[in-house]
């Protein structure tokens, strides 16, 4: 079955600070994409970053960067200089060749000014 | 510009009603999804669409049943709604699973009474 967890209900860093939020997934498929999104309080959903699972190289978009690990089937994101306008809720993904979206259960960031 | 509209925002039914939560997508996307968020589960997948007339059961579909008549359009339907459905329900669509861009629909609150 195709599962995402997150083990993280929630997480505080403090401002300027690098804060890590974890991801495992398990499918049995060899081909998939993995997405982590932010939800604001406003409930719209954010792409925040991106990777394709066949490429070897940690995606990364400005501050926000991935650490996949394709044999231990995980995938974390790291915030470096984290902002006020961070704080929300972070959700992990995994989409596979079949179509199918699954996401996980998500990790509310909470940033200290 | 809109992309993915979900129809109602807020719907308050009584136990037993039939509802019908709608959304439709401009982009000519052949994936459609239905989730609900619930506080500390996530998004869960209630079922998606890979193409019309086509679907298959995410991983709670018990209460639910979807309809996609037209590419562009996938209703989500509780044939009895119960307390237990009250919850925040999510529509997103996406071109194919090559993982390009997922787009959200606003959200649907629904409350049960």
């Amino acid at each position: 079955a195709q599962t995402v967890t997150q083990s993280q209900p929630e997480m505080s860093v403090q401002e300027a600070e690098t804060v890590t939020l974890s991801c495992t997934y398990d499918t049995s498929e060899s081909d998939y994409y993995l997405f982590w999104y932010k939800q604001p309080p406003s409930r719209q959903m954010i792409l925040v970053i991106r990777q394709e699972a066949y490429k070897q190289q940690n995606a990364t978009e400005n501050r926000f960067s991935v650490n996949f690990q394709k044999a231990a089937k995980s995938f974390s994101l790291k915030i470096s200089d984290s902002q006020l306008g961070d704080a929300a809720m972070y959700f992990c993904a995994d989409l596979t060749r079949g179509g199918k979206l699954i996401f996980g259960q998500g990790t509310e960031l909470s940033v200290k000014p | 510009d809109v992309k993915v509209t979900q129809s109602s925002r807020y719907l308050v039914k009584r136990t037993g009603e039939k509802v019908f939560l709608e959304c439709v997508q401009d982009m000519d996307h052949e994936n459609m999804f239905w989730y609900r968020q619930d506080p500390g589960l996530g998004l869960r997948l209630i079922y998606f669409s890979y193409d019309v007339k086509m679907k298959e059961k995410g991983d709670i579909p018990e209460g639910y049943s979807v309809s996609r008549e037209k590419k562009e359009r996938f209703s989500l339907i509780l044939e009895s709604a119960s307390t237990n459905q009250t919850s925040m329900y999510l529509c997103a669509s996406t071109e194919t699973s090559t993982g390009n861009t997922i787009y959200f629909g606003e959200g649907s609150w629904l409350t049960v009474v």
